[in-house]
Parts: C-alpha cells; structure tokens; sequence
C-alpha cells in the first residue's frame, strides 16, 4: 500500500522553510526521499532506518518515527534548487513503495 | 563512476508492437529493480532481481510484461503487444547489496508512448 504524503504542492521564496509529511498504514523497515526534477531520474537524498534517527543533507533533513509509521522531510532555508518533486518511499521487504510526491516551488 | 543508464530514452511504439527496455545498472551492484512512472505519480514497483534471479514479480501488471538479466549485470524488460495503459517512464534502478536498507539509485528512465 502507497504511503500518503502532504502537503500535494507548497510554492515558497528563497529562504523560507517547508515541511513534507509521509505515512504508512504499514510498518516499516526504512524511509528512503528522493527529489525529482521534470524530465529526470529521481535523485536520492537521504534514508532512514528503524530507530527513529534524523538525518541531514546539506539544509535538508528528516524524522522517522516508526511507531507511528511517519516520516517528515525539513526543507531549512530553501533555495531555487530545491524546486522539483519530493517522494518518500518506504521500504517492507526491499521493495519501496512511493507516495505520488510533494511538488516545490521556490521562488526568487 | 557512471550512473546507471537506460536505453532508449524515449521509445514510441504502435499499439500491439513489441518493445524492449534496457538497463546499465552501477557495475557491482547485486540488486536491480525495475518501476513503472505514471504521469504525476509515483515510481510503482514491477520486479527485482538480485544477480541473475528475479526473486519478485508482482508488480508486473500482466503477462505481457517480462524481464530478465541473464548475466547478472544488464537487464531487459520486454513489453509484448503493447496497449495505450503501457505509456509511461519505466525506471530501472540498482543497488550494491542484496537487503533491506540499502539505497537504490535510478537510471533517467525511458519513455515509453504507445500510440
């Protein structure tokens, strides 16, 4: 079953922050975001394990709460190159399964 | 190093046509994984292979579909008498182990049309 990701879309300036939410009915072994840019291969930002650790990438980071299968996405700062579509995809078995993606706009 | 790389990037093809969908994964890596993109979706899974076994098919969506990697490196994914519902991107991704965590990393894709 796909994990359900919110909000759909947030346009923001440069320098604002965002958040991406993404939930499972299921439990999960990993979290894995990516971002996809129009026309291109979804590039991988960052995965996270059971154990409800954060990590970060550059000023991007994330939660997992497995307890409550969520995850959360933290775009700190953003600029004009965090523009594209985020997923989150969660991990049972090795296969991943996608949410249909937050799309992020930011502007100058 | 290289990425890994799909061939052809765009492919349109006539209704009841065959097609064949190549992948390059990351040289070494075990695993390589197969997904079909609709338009505003999310990659959905097809089927996975670690090495040259396909251990999981149940995303294919029916027996036209078929894949294979026979050396345990490059792989095809074959599309027989192709319907409009096929049209989309097919990502190939791989990774270097064979288990749960590990991170997959995705080819551009090709685009497929069936007209």
């Amino acid at each position: 079953q796909q994990p359900v990701q919110s909000p759909q879309a947030v346009i923001l300036r440069e320098g604002e922050d965002a958040v991406i939410n993404c939930s499972s009915s299921k439990a999960l072994y990993s979290v894995h975001w990516y971002r996809q840019k129009h026309g291109e291969a979804p590039v991988f930002l960052m995965i996270l394990l059971k154990g409800g650790e954060q990590k970060g990438h550059e000023k991007i980071s994330a939660s997992f709460n497995e307890k409550k299968q969520q995850s959360s996405l933290y775009l700190t700062a953003s600029q004009l190159s965090y523009s594209g579509t985020y997923f989150c995809g969660t991990e049972t078995d090795y296969k991943l399964s996608f949410g249909a993606g937050t799309t992020v706009t930011v502007r100058a | 190093g290289a990425g890994v790389s799909q061939s052809p990037r765009y492919k349109v093809a006539k209704r009841g046509q065959d097609v064949a969908l190549r992948c390059d994964p990351i040289s070494g890596h075990v695993s390589l994984f197969w997904y079909q993109q609709a338009l505003g979706q999310g990659p959905e899974f097809l089927t996975y292979f670690q090495n040259e076994a396909q251990l999981d098919k149940s995303g294919l969506p029916s027996d036209r579909f078929f894949a294979e990697r026979p050396e345990g490196s490059v792989s095809t994914l074959k599309i027989q008498r192709t319907q409009q519902e096929d049209s989309a991107v097919y990502l190939c991704a791989s990774s270097p182990g064979g288990g749960t965590g590990d991170t997959q990393y995705f080819g551009p894709g090709t685009r497929l049309t069936v007209l």
